[in-house]
């Protein structure tokens, strides 16, 4: 499968908790990068953290990368209804391209 | 951010006819890109590669004959679905990369083609 696996597929939570989301992939990797898709529409970029990095933050997202287990978290702190959308992370391989997972629907309740 | 620009974002066509998607990088000029195919509540599966100047790397299972890509300048590269069907419905996504090789910079995507085959 080109596809990662994504943990938790689905995740509905209140509005102020944190939302975490779990990626796992296959192979060795140049860097990965965590994109954010509402509904029907295109893909925003979020983060993106190199092979030699262990932990990024950008505003209220924390991402985190561990090689050796091949695994990557991507956390959202004090979420919103407006967080709500599906994200994917994406490795980028060595041969170049970007693979992505299979993505966590988030639901955030207001 | 580099732009990537995708047109058009939808399209309705009739089975057996076929349909052109173009992306363009706006800023910058894309020696590879990438293009995707989305199904409803799914992730998005890499199609193909396409280099500048050369034919295009297809993923496993996926008809070359069907979905022909051509990448003629540094700027755009164009996916034609060719006798489109109701199973080709689909959302494609392209992207966009600056240069060859691997890189620690992001791919830049366009904003997706729904298409409707009736």
């Amino acid at each position: 499968s080109q596809q990662g696996e994504e943990d938790p597929q689905a995740l509905s939570i209140q509005e102020g908790e944190n939302a975490t989301m779990n990626c796992s992939y296959k192979t060795s990797i140049n860097n990965l990068q965590w994109y954010r898709q509402n509904s029907g529409r295109g893909l925003v970029h979020l983060i993106l953290i190199r092979s030699n990095e262990r932990e990024k933050h950008s505003g209220r997202l924390r991402v985190t990368l561990d090689t050796s287990k091949k695994s990557s978290s991507l956390l959202i702190t004090a979420s919103r209804a407006a967080d709500t959308a599906s994200y994917f992370c994406a490795t980028d391989a060595w041969g170049f391209k970007t693979i992505f997972g299979a993505g966590t629907r988030l639901f955030v309740k207001a | 951010g580099a732009v990537v620009s995708q047109h058009p974002s939808r399209v309705i066509c009739k089975s057996g006819t076929s349909v052109k998607i173009e992306c363009r990088s706006l800023d910058f000029q894309a020696t590879t890109m990438f293009w995707y195919r989305q199904f409803p509540k799914k992730s998005l599966m890499l199609m193909a590669t396409s280099n500048e100047g050369s034919k295009a790397t297809y993923e496993q299972g996926v008809e070359k004959d069907k979905f022909l890509i051509n990448h003629a300048s540094l700027t755009l590269s164009t996916l034609t679905v060719t006798s489109a069907h109701p199973e080709d419905s689909s959302f494609y996504i392209c992207s966009a990369r600056a240069g060859r090789g691997p890189l620690n910079t992001e791919a830049f995507f366009g904003q997706g083609t729904r298409l409707t085959v009736v």
